[in-house]
């Protein structure tokens, strides 16, 4: 499967926790891009990496929010202090280089208690 | 800011009948409108990006169509298989995030045998 691969698929912590998810993007995209989405809603964009830089942020990510891609291939996002209304589904989507499509993984499901 | 709504919220259809889905945009300067469809739980799958006003593009039972404010999507003679929710999104010309996409909050489609 070449796709765009996230793990965990579901993570359940409770509020105050750390929580780290990472995605690995198809292979050669050098772009990558992180969206939340909560339900009934579209995704809204986080964060976007191209190469192992990280040129544009949300002002939806809070100073709580961290994302790195070292070396340009997956990507990590970190949450601290995890709060209830962080509770969402985090996609991420790689993007190839000439091309305008963006292709979704599977998302993490995280649930705040 | 880039704005998208899309309409209906949700739709019921009978296997066999045809329906079209709208998602109205304003944006600073169209490089890209794009549908994605949804299926619970999982993360958007591509279908159609389409670049200027008149396009058409089809796939099975789905046509794409755009104008310079809206875009549809027909979905003819629909199966219970088609049942997601669609997802429509614009790229601004722009060169900001990446080319970021925002999205509208999607129309859920469940069609009755």
């Amino acid at each position: 499967d070449t796709g765009v691969s996230q793990d965990p698929r579901h993570k359940i912590t409770k509020r105050g926790q750390n929580v780290t998810f990472r995605c690995d993007p198809i292979s050669e995209h050098n772009r990558l891009y992180w969206y939340r989405q909560t339900l009934g809603q579209g995704p809204e964009f986080l964060t976007y990496f191209q190469n192992e830089a990280q040129l544009e942020k949300s002002r939806l990510l809070s100073d709580r929010f961290s994302a790195e891609r070292p070396k340009g291939s997956f990507s990590t996002l970190e949450i601290q202090r995890t709060e209830q209304g962080d509770s969402a589904m985090y996609l991420c989507a790689s993007r190839g280089q000439g091309e305008d499509e963006q292709y979704f993984g599977p998302g993490t499901r995280l649930t705040v208690t | 800011e880039d704005q998208v709504t899309q309409s209906p919220e949700a739709l019921r259809l009978q296997e066999g009948e045809s329906s079209s889905l709208n998602c109205s945009y304003t944006v600073s300067g169209l490089r890209g409108l794009f549908w994605y469809r949804q299926d619970p739980g999982k993360g958007p799958e591509f279908l159609f990006t389409l670049y200027s006003a008149g396009e058409e593009k089809e796939k099975e039972r789905l046509k794409a169509t755009l104008t310079k404010k809206e875009s549809f999507l027909h979905i003819t003679a629909p199966k219970p298989e088609d049942s997601a929710t669609y997802l429509c999104a614009v790229q601004a010309m722009i060169k900001a995030a990446g080319n970021k996409l925002t999205f509208g909050g999607g129309t859920r489609v469940l069609v009755k045998p």
